[in-house]
């Protein structure tokens, strides 16, 4: 079962910030934060992931609270290519614990 | 480039047919995956297998066999289609197996039943 909690949905307006949040309060120490999104009908796109500190690439940028309980994916300037649903994964290490395991996700519906 | 591709892209059979799905990466990567995602979206592991290891989810039918040519290659073949196997299935592949490292996803299979 996945261990992170989403919204189901969320809409944006176009140009603005999407704050997409995520709770995952049972995450352990060596576990990783990941976020994927799924466009209509595509395979799911890895976007930036994480473990203890805040990260920011090219596409977005991930917030971690200190206690790592929950963590917030920012698309800075939303546009409507980026309407998707995005999951929020927390990922182990070695093994099976190393697998991607998806949840339900938030679609983010971003609007002109 | 196509960094993860499969054949075919769509795939339409008969309850009791026996099909394969192929799967390769050009990215050097050691570990591949296939998923599973049904009509209510959920995207499920059914397997992931480096040249070490094999795991299998539990919970996939063993009508459901991964092969591996080479580790550029997992194709996956299902016995005795059902109908309920009607789904989208991705392969994806990672360098590794480990937390960090990134998986790649293929375009997807629509397998439909009839």
């Amino acid at each position: 079962d996945a261990k992170t909690t989403q919204p189901p949905s969320m809409d944006c307006a176009e140009g603005r910030a999407a704050n997409l949040p995520c709770n995952h309060s049972t995450i352990s120490g060596n576990e990783y934060v990941y976020w994927y999104r799924q466009i209509h009908s595509q395979g799911p796109q890895y976007i930036i992931h994480g473990l203890k500190n805040n990260e920011t690439n090219e596409m977005a940028s991930l917030i971690i609270t200190e206690d790592r309980k929950s963590s917030t994916l920012i698309l800075p300037h939303a546009t409507l290519r980026d309407t998707a649903v995005y999951y929020c994964i927390v990922r182990g290490v070695g093994g099976s614990q190393g697998n991607l395991i998806f949840g339900k996700g938030t679609k983010l519906s971003v609007k002109p | 480039d196509t960094a993860v591709s499969q054949t075919p892209k769509y795939l339409v059979t008969q309850m009791g047919n026996d099909k394969s799905i192929k799967c390769e990466q050009n990215l050097g990567h050691d570990t591949m995956y296939w998923y599973k995602q049904d009509s209510k979206k959920f995207l499920k592991i059914m397997f992931s297998y480096n040249n070490k290891e094999l795991i299998i989810n539990e919970t996939v039918p063993n009508r459901f066999s991964p092969k591996s040519p080479d580790k550029a290659h997992l194709n996956l073949h299902i016995n005795s289609l059902e109908l309920g196997d009607s789904a989208v299935y991705f392969c994806a592949s990672s360098q590794g197996g480990l937390a960090g490292e990134t998986q790649y996803f293929g375009p997807g299979t629509r397998l439909l039943v009839l």
